[in-house]
């Protein structure tokens, strides 16, 4: 079955700084990539996402890149804020939606 | 819209014990998924529902769990009897659609602790 790895597990950033999370999938025929946003104690939620035909996506801070060939997509957030600081989940489809073990993300001022 | 509201959002309990969890989704969806996350797992799909009809339970651990939609806006999780190991925070999300594609909108999760 599909196997989602994401790297690294916490990351810590200065308010301003650019954060890169990478995740790495086995499946290839997987086709559709969702990052999620989780801030403590609340649920998952949905920040941008890609599928297979798309090489890079964007939405103002945030982008998601997606190299099909190597197997692997990232998460890019320039010009980090406080209220970025969450943990950061990727994933990816083929049968159903399996997840990558989370990131968390730390952006002090 | 309230979003997804789950219920209760925190549960303690015995080992052994019955334990029921509750999803209400947004009015207008038709797919609703149910997930495990913990620590060492991260977060796990049990079960997906799409128009109250199961499509995928392959994630659901074994018979002690049961799910249910017995009309289009609710859903409970069951688990029967509890163990320890089923310490874990359970989400519940919905999802307007036919597959996964769609964005699947959580609920803020049940946090169980199973004593």
């Amino acid at each position: 079955g599909e196997n989602v790895e994401q790297h690294p597990s916490t990351l810590s950033v200065q308010e301003g700084d650019s954060a890169v999370i990478k995740c790495t999938y086995s499946d290839s025929a997987s086709n559709y990539f969702p990052w999620y946003k989780q801030e403590l104690g609340k649920g998952p939620q949905l920040i941008i996402d890609i599928r297979s035909n798309v090489g890079e996506k964007k939405d103002q801070r945030i982008a998601v890149t997606l190299n099909k060939t190597a197997k692997h997509f990232s998460l890019h957030i320039t010009e980090t804020q406080p209220e970025d600081s969450a943990v950061y989940f990727c994933a990816a489809l083929t049968a159903a939606l399996i997840f990558g073990k989370g990131t968390t993300l730390s952006v002090s001022s | 819209d309230a979003g997804v509201i789950q219920s209760p959002r925190h549960e303690v309990t015995e080992m052994g014990q019955e334990v029921t969890l509750r999803c209400k989704l947004i009015s207008g969806h038709n797919s609703l998924f149910w997930y495990r996350q913990t620590m060492m797992r991260g977060l796990e799909l049990l079960i997906y529902f799409n128009n109250n009809v199961p499509i995928d339970d392959s994630g659901m651990p074994e018979d002690r769990f049961s799910a249910k939609m017995p009309n289009a806006s609710f859903s409970t999780l069951k688990i029967q009897p509890s163990e320890p190991r089923d310490s874990a925070v359970y989400f519940c999300a919905s999802s307007s659609g036919d597959d996964y594609y769609n964005e699947q909108f959580f609920g803020p999760g049940t946090r169980l602790t199973v004593l």
